[in-house]
C-alpha cells in the first residue's frame, strides 16, 4: 500500500525567506508524485508533478521539487516566499492502476504561514 | 465548462437526513473522482468513475454512501441517514481519458462543505 508523510504540519516563515516543505512516501511500485496547494475556501490547485525523467521539476509560482528515489522523498522548495504563498500544501502519490486511472493518496498537509 | 463545478458550496443538515452533492466535470473529461477532506486532514479517495460506471468504489466508507453518473458527465454523491461524522468537505475532480496525455492530472472543484448537526 502507498502512503505519504508530510513531516511538518505547520511552517512559519518570514517574507522573502527560502522555504522547504518535506514529503516522504512509501510504495512498492514506481510512483507519480504531486504537490497541490489549497487556498482558503478554494479547491486544490496543481503546483507541480513528477512523472518520469528529470528528478528536478519546476512548477507554478516559483516552486520546485526534487524526486529522490533512494530517500523516497519529494520535498518542495521556493527560494523566496511572498505573503500570497500562505496556504495549505499537500503532497500526493499515485501509480497508474490497470485501466489507467490515477488514484491519488494525499498527505495530511503542511500549513505555510508567511509573515511580513 | 471551464472548471469543475460543485453544488452546493455549503450544506447544513440534521442527523439522519439524506443529502445529495453534485459535480459537473470539465467538458470532455471521462474520468471523475470523489474525495472527502475532513478538518485538518488531506483528501481521502472515495470513488472513481470512468464514463458511466464506477470502476473503483473502494473508498466509500459504508453503504450509506453511493454515487452515480448516469450519462457519463454530471455525478451525484448521495449520503443516506447522515451522521455527525460525515461532516467534511467533499471534493470532486476530473481528468481526461485514461491513457491520454493529461490523464494523470486531476483538476479539482472548490468542494461542497457538509455540516451535519
Amino acid at each position: 500500500a502507498q502512503s505519504v508523510t508530510q513531516l511538518d504540519s505547520q511552517v512559519p516563515v518570514f517574507e522573502e525567506a527560502p522555504v522547504e516543505l518535506r514529503c516522504n512516501y512509501s510504495s512498492s511500485v514506481s510512483v507519480y508524485l504531486f504537490w497541490y496547494v489549497q487556498y482558503p475556501n478554494q479547491g486544490l490547485q496543481l503546483l507541480l508533478k513528477y512523472l518520469s525523467g528529470s528528478t528536478l521539476v519546476k512548477g507554478i509560482n516559483g516552486f520546485e521539487a526534487e524526486f529522490n528515489k533512494s530517500q523516497t522523498s519529494f520535498h518542495l522548495r521556493k527560494p523566496s516566499v511572498h505573503i500570497s504563498d500562505t496556504a495549505e500544501y499537500f503532497c500526493a502519490v499515485s501509480h497508474l492502476f490497470s485501466g489507467g486511472y490515477n488514484k491519488l493518496i494525499f498527505g495530511a498537509g503542511t500549513r505555510l504561514a508567511v509573515h511580513p | 465548462g471551464a472548471g469543475v463545478s460543485q453544488t452546493p458550496s455549503n450544506k447544513v443538515t440534521e442527523k439522519g437526513k439524506y443529502v445529495e452533492l453534485r459535480c459537473d466535470p470539465i467538458s470532455g473529461h471521462t474520468a471523475l473522482y470523489w474525495y472527502r477532506q475532513s478538518l485538518g486532514q488531506g483528501p481521502e479517495f472515495l470513488i472513481y468513475f470512468q464514463g458511466t460506471g464506477a470502476a473503483d468504489d473502494s473508498g466509500l466508507p459504508n453503504d450509506r454512501f453511493f454515487a452515480v453518473r448516469p450519462e457519463g458527465s454530471v455525478s451525484t454523491l448521495k449520503i443516506q441517514r447522515t451522521e455527525r461524522g460525515d461532516s467534511a468537505v467533499y471534493l470532486c475532480a476530473s481528468s481526461s481519458t485514461p491513457g491520454s496525455s493529461g490523464a494523470n492530472v486531476l483538476t479539482f472543484g472548490a468542494g461542497s462543505r457538509l455540516t451535519v448537526l
